[in-house]
């Protein structure tokens, strides 16, 4: 069935990197792009960035722009957000989603965790 | 910006109860409606404003264009009770801040 399954929990430092991944399943990943949303504990949803599954081209929301960097590999139907220079603001729940005329599909969830 | 309301809404099973979201800006229709239960991934109910997506219970529905969007649930069920999040996708995809609908 169609799906998007996500890489596991993480731990990190402040000041370090992450980098997450979104597998997807039962569909043409090229056809379709692929957000990046996150939501803080007991927070709202925040939308980070997409990328064009065929072409690569990528857009950011202003927040993120110049530390969050979001690629893809077709070959593995796989998509990354990789996010640089982690506080503990950044603690969250990091989800990938389908887009097909909304967010159709989404991955289960990575939990980012940055604490000394 | 979408800005939504109210943040929360106490109903019980069987009313009918409205979110509503503004934009800043006339979006058209581009406007989601996404239901999100604790600890899961939030579930799309509506897109393009009013197009109800397959699988979706008829008590939900999308209205309005431009800057004005509501989702309206006819008769409330005991699967309901969640959070409720609008999002346009205009320049980029802006969530509201999120409704939590609990029971009275």
């Amino acid at each position: 069935q169609v799906q998007l399954v996500q890489s596991g929990p993480e731990v990190k430092k402040p000041g370090a990197s992450v980098k997450v991944s979104c597998k997807a399943s039962g569909y043409a990943f090229s056809n379709f792009p692929i957000h990046w949303v996150r939501q803080a504990p007991g927070q709202s949803l925040e939308w980070m960035g997409w990328i064009n599954g065929g072409n690569g081209a990528t857009r950011y929301s202003q927040k993120f722009q110049g530390r969050v960097t979001i690629t893809r590999d077709t070959s593995a139907s796989t998509a990354f957000l990789e996010m640089n220079s982690l506080t503990s603001e950044d603690t969250a729940m990091y989800f990938c989603a389908r887009q097909m005329r909304g967010l159709d599909i989404w991955g289960q969830g990575t939990l980012v965790t940055v604490s000394s | 910006r979408m800005t939504q309301s109210p943040s929360s809404l106490a109903a019980s099973i069987g009313d009918r109860v409205s979110v509503t979201c503004r934009a800043s800006e006339d979006i058209g229709n581009r406007v989601s409606w996404y239901q999100q239960k604790p600890g899961k991934a939030p579930k799309l109910l509506i897109s393009g404003a009013s197009s109800l997506l397959s699988g979706v219970p008829s008590r939900f529905s999308g209205s309005g264009s431009g800057t004005e969007f509501t989702l309206t649930i006819g008769s409330l069920q005991p699967d309901d009770f969640a959070t409720y999040y609008c999002q346009h996708s205009f320049t980029s995809w802006t969530f509201g801040q999120g409704t939590r609908l609990e029971i009275k």
